[in-house]
């Protein structure tokens, strides 16, 4: 089955700068990443997601990359705000298949 | 709100208990996942139901059990509860295999076993 490795596990920015959060998939059918962002107490939610046919998307502050030959997509936030601390987690699927995720990434933006 | 509901949202029992936690799909979801988070664990896959029928396992123990109703709504049974059982339980919905777009995610049942 499919294996989602994700780095770091936590990770500590000043608020402003950027934070970058990698993931490696292993199985080439995997099509779709999402990433979620789960808040303390609260359920996972979907903050961004990128398909196979695409290797960028940006959604204000933050960007998917996707290298589909390196099997590696990564999570990048810029100018980051104290309310973007959470556990952000990757995740890999295929049509009809469940979510595969990540451990996930504690994030924490130093004010 | 989501629109995936789950209840109840905290569950204290004691060990060998059986408990049932509940979770209503977003409207027009046709499939359910079970994911139960352990402290300071990611998400591990239980379970997933597509338009009442088991459609994938994950690592779901003997003990656990789950269905969805012709309405959709889902249940995740978990007997002879022991202390490990202890976990944020979520459900996740979504409208056909989960490719099409991200899930939904319920709030989560915070089961506490004493």
């Amino acid at each position: 089955g499919e294996n989602v490795e994700q780095h770091p596990s936590t990770l500590s920015v000043q608020e402003g700068d950027s934070a970058v959060i990698k993931c490696t998939y292993s199985d080439s059918a995997s099509n779709y990443f999402p990433w979620y962002k789960q808040e303390l107490g609260k359920g996972p939610q979907l903050i961004i997601d990128i398909r196979s046919n695409v290797g960028e998307k940006k959604d204000q502050r933050i960007a998917v990359t996707l290298n589909k030959t390196a099997k590696h997509f990564s999570l990048h936030i810029t100018e980051t705000q104290p309310e973007d601390s959470a556990v952000y987690f990757c995740a890999a699927s295929w049509p009809g298949n469940q979510f595969y995720f990540g451990t996930g990434t504690s994030l924490t933006v130093i004010p | 709100d989501s629109g995936v509901t789950q209840t109840p949202k905290h569950l204290i029992t004691a060990t060998g208990q059986r408990v049932t936690l509940r979770c209503s799909p977003r409207s027009g979801d046709l499939s359910v996942y079970w994911y139960q988070q352990s402290l300071d664990q990611g998400l591990q896959f239980l379970i997933q139901y597509y338009n009442g029928e088991e459609r994938a396992k994950g690592n779901i123990l003997e003990r656990f059990s789950a269905q969805q109703f012709p309405d959709l709504h889902s249940e995740l049974n978990l007997s002879s509860l022991e202390l490990g059982d202890s976990a944020l339980y979520f459900c996740a919905s979504s409208v056909e295999g989960g490719s099409a777009r991200g899930y939904t995610f319920g709030s989560g049942t915070r089961l506490t076993v004493v």
